[in-house]
């Protein structure tokens, strides 16, 4: 059974603080996503890294993907309070399926 | 563009009771998800489907029933509600199996069984 751990479950830092979020499993995975979340909303995608090394940016966040597509992780810098929200994993499984790992939960104050 | 639409957004059962969680999506997908979400666990796919007239079983499908009569709609049904089954429930769909452009999810349905 493939599986996707994140650490930390959850994180609270005030506005400014660098994060990063990890995602890890025993397995390689085609692709993996990350999704963020809001109270009372579903995931929304942020961003697909399919090569092994890969890294991609989308304005403060920056994705890599391991070089041996087993692990991932996020990084924040300078965070904002409208970061605030749970960051999922998902990694592409068998069938083409997505397996979510349990999500990070971030809390940003001002 | 609605997107995913699900309904009701909240619903209290009482055990043993029935109901059909409606989900609907207006971007022709083929491939549509149930996933159910507990605080802590991440998303535990119940059912999907790739396409109309065929569904199979994800990791958590025990008490749940599926069908995808049409492209548009797959509606998740649960016969006898028990409190195990107390969640938060999300249907997505894709354009192809997911891996690349992700999924669309709806806003979910928050359920409670007493």
């Amino acid at each position: 059974t493939q599986l996707l751990e994140q650490s930390p479950q959850f994180l609270s830092i005030q506005e400014g603080e660098n994060l990063t979020v990890y995602c890890n499993s025993s397995s390689v995975f085609s692709s993996l996503q990350w999704y963020r979340q809001e109270p009372g909303e579903g995931p929304v995608l942020l961003v697909t890294v399919v090569t092994g090394g890969e890294v991609k940016k989308l304005k403060r966040l920056t994705f890599q993907f391991g070089d041996a597509r087993k692990d991932s992780s996020l990084h924040i810098t300078a965070a904002q309070p409208g970061d605030t929200g749970l960051y999922l994993c998902a990694g592409a499984g068998g069938g083409g399926k997505l397996i979510f790992g349990q999500g990070t939960e971030l809390s940003v104050k001002p | 563009n609605a997107g995913v639409t699900q309904t009701p957004k909240f619903r209290i059962l009482k055990i043993g009771q029935s109901m059909t969680l409606q989900c609907a999506q207006d971007m022709n997908h083929n491939y549509m998800y149930w996933y159910r979400q507990d605080p802590g666990m991440g998303l535990k796919l119940i059912y999907y489907s790739v396409g109309a007239g065929i569904t199979d079983k994800g990791e958590v499908p025990n008490g749940y029933n599926v069908s995808r009569s049409t492209t548009e709609d797959f509606p998740l049904r649960l016969e006898l509600a028990a409190p195990s089954q107390t969640s938060v429930y999300f249907c997505a769909s894709s354009f192809e199996a997911g891996t690349t452009y992700g999924y669309t999810f709806g806003s979910g349905t928050r359920l409670t069984v007493v």
